[in-house]
């Protein structure tokens, strides 16, 4: 089965650019996580969707993040404009709730978007 | 919130043991997590506490107090390929999959 898809792998771009960056859940997941790692801040929650309806934007650092859950099967993050303080690697997540008790609800990680605003 | 807390590194010679604590500060538990990261890699889960008392798996065991706010992963016979970061995550009541992490422990296994 395939994991959780994340586009690009890399991205380098300058300060002041759009950056989109994209993920695809695992089929048949109900909760989609976006979080962004550095070496300062360490993993950190951005936001996260239940049934594609954001629940959660609290992490989100400043109105030039922007995320969107179309469909079950995509999501979109932005950064617009763009800094170099935004460099880090952003990691998607999906997992699924089931019945009370049957599963644990651990999440399973894209490989992650490193990206780098020069 | 929660406030967790591990150590930053620790150090073990290949098939030795390993206990990494993490100590959190919750208004409703609901779980912890534990997942392993290599450098430039994912994290991948590990193991899944809910109740006190230790799960074992394989290698790994993890240990949890509810009312200690204290949970414990085992790495017993360790490998080198054990080398990795070890995080600790929380989850709280009425916010299913959402995880808080601590910042990761670093294991370095010497030869």
């Amino acid at each position: 089965d395939a994991g959780v898809i994340q586009s690009p792998r890399h991205e380098v771009t300058e300060m002041g650019q759009e950056v989109t960056l994209r993920c695809k859940p695992i089929s048949g997941h109900d909760y989609l996580f976006w979080y962004r790692q550095t070496m300062m801040r360490g993993l950190e929650l951005l936001i996260y969707f239940n049934n594609n309806v954001p629940i959660d934007d609290s992490g989100m650092p400043e109105d030039r993040f922007s995320a969107k859950m179309p469909n079950a099967s995509f999501s979109t993050l932005k950064i617009q404009p763009s800094e170099p303080r935004d460099s880090a690697v952003y990691f998607c997540a999906s997992s699924y709730e089931g019945l009370a008790g049957a599963v644990t609800g651990e999440l399973f990680f894209g490989e992650g978007s490193r990206l780098t605003v020069l | 919130g929660q406030n967790i807390d591990q150590p930053t590194e620790m150090t073990a010679t290949e098939g030795a043991i390993v206990q990494i604590n993490c100590t959190y500060q919750t208004s409703g538990f609901n779980g912890l997590f534990w997942y392993q990261q290599h450098a430039g890699e994912a994290p991948t889960f590990l193991s899944y506490n809910v109740l006190d008392g230790l799960e074992e798996k394989g290698r790994f065991s993890s240990f949890l107090s509810r009312s200690k706010g204290y949970s414990y992963l085992l790495l017993k016979e360790l490998q080198m390929k054990d080398s990795a970061s070890y995080l600790c995550a929380v989850r709280e009541m009425g916010s299913w999959g959402k995880l808080q992490f601590g910042a990761g422990t670093q294991v370095v296994v010497t030869p």
